[in-house]
């Protein structure tokens, strides 16, 4: 089945610092989202990416479906304390009758004041 | 507040015992998704419905079943339960079915079973 590799697994920065975490697939995906999980919530939507080449800004955060249509990255500038939790990326494929998502395992980010 | 309630929010029980869990959709939408995620194994896909009917089938147990009712609420239930299913399960929903169609994710339910 797919699967997607999501990097870095963990990251410990400073707030103000930029952070990039990145996501590729074995195969490919019509749809990237990005999701951030809090402890003791759900995952909640970033940003979704419908077209290759796609380069997406929610606020601090900038996402990009890549060209091959198989992996994707998000960046958010400037961190601050609230950025902390859990980023997934997520890929969707379109045909059949199974539109599921497909999750990365997650990169989990803690911000120093 | 995502729209989608999740209920109970945790869940303690026995191995050999079976549990319900239930979700409630956003208003408007049709379409109800099961997550499980664990340490090991993260977030995997188990089972989706739209407007009362299965549509899709993910890394399902056979000893899990789900169904959607008329009004579009949705139950997971898991039975003959194993240490190994403790976990936290997540239901989302969307407007329909295709892609491009934003899921929305509750809370989740941790279960763990004893």
């Amino acid at each position: 089945g797919q699967q997607l590799n999501q990097s870095p697994q963990s990251m410990f920065i400073q707030e103000g610092e930029d952070v990039s975490m990145n996501c590729t697939s074995s195969s490919i995906f019509n749809t990237w989202l990005w999701y951030k999980q809090d402890p003791g919530e759900g995952p909640v939507l970033l940003i979704a990416l419908y077209k290759a080449g796609e380069l997406t800004s929610n606020g601090r955060l900038t996402a990009q479906f890549g060209i091959t249509r198989k992996d994707s990255f998000l960046n958010i500038s400037a961190s601050i304390p609230s950025d902390v939790g859990i980023y997934f990326c997520a890929g969707q494929l379109t045909g059949g009758s199974n539109y599921k998502l497909t999750f990365g395992k997650g990169t989990l980010l803690t911000v120093n004041p | 507040d995502s729209g989608v309630t999740q209920t109970p929010k945790h869940l303690i029980t026995a191995t050999g015992q079976r549990v319900t869990l239930r979700c409630s959709p956003r208003s408007g939408d049709l379409s109800v998704y099961w997550y499980q995620q664990s340490l090991d194994q993260g977030l995997q896909f188990l089972i989706q419905y739209y407007n009362g009917e299965e549509r899709a089938k993910g890394n399902i147990l056979e000893r899990f079943s789900a169904q959607q009712f008329p009004d579009l609420h949705s139950e997971l239930n898991l039975s003959s339960l194993e240490l190994g299913d403790s976990a936290l399960y997540f239901c989302a929903s969307s407007v329909g079915f295709l892609a491009g169609n934003i899921q929305y994710f509750g809370a989740g339910t941790r279960l763990s079973v004893l």
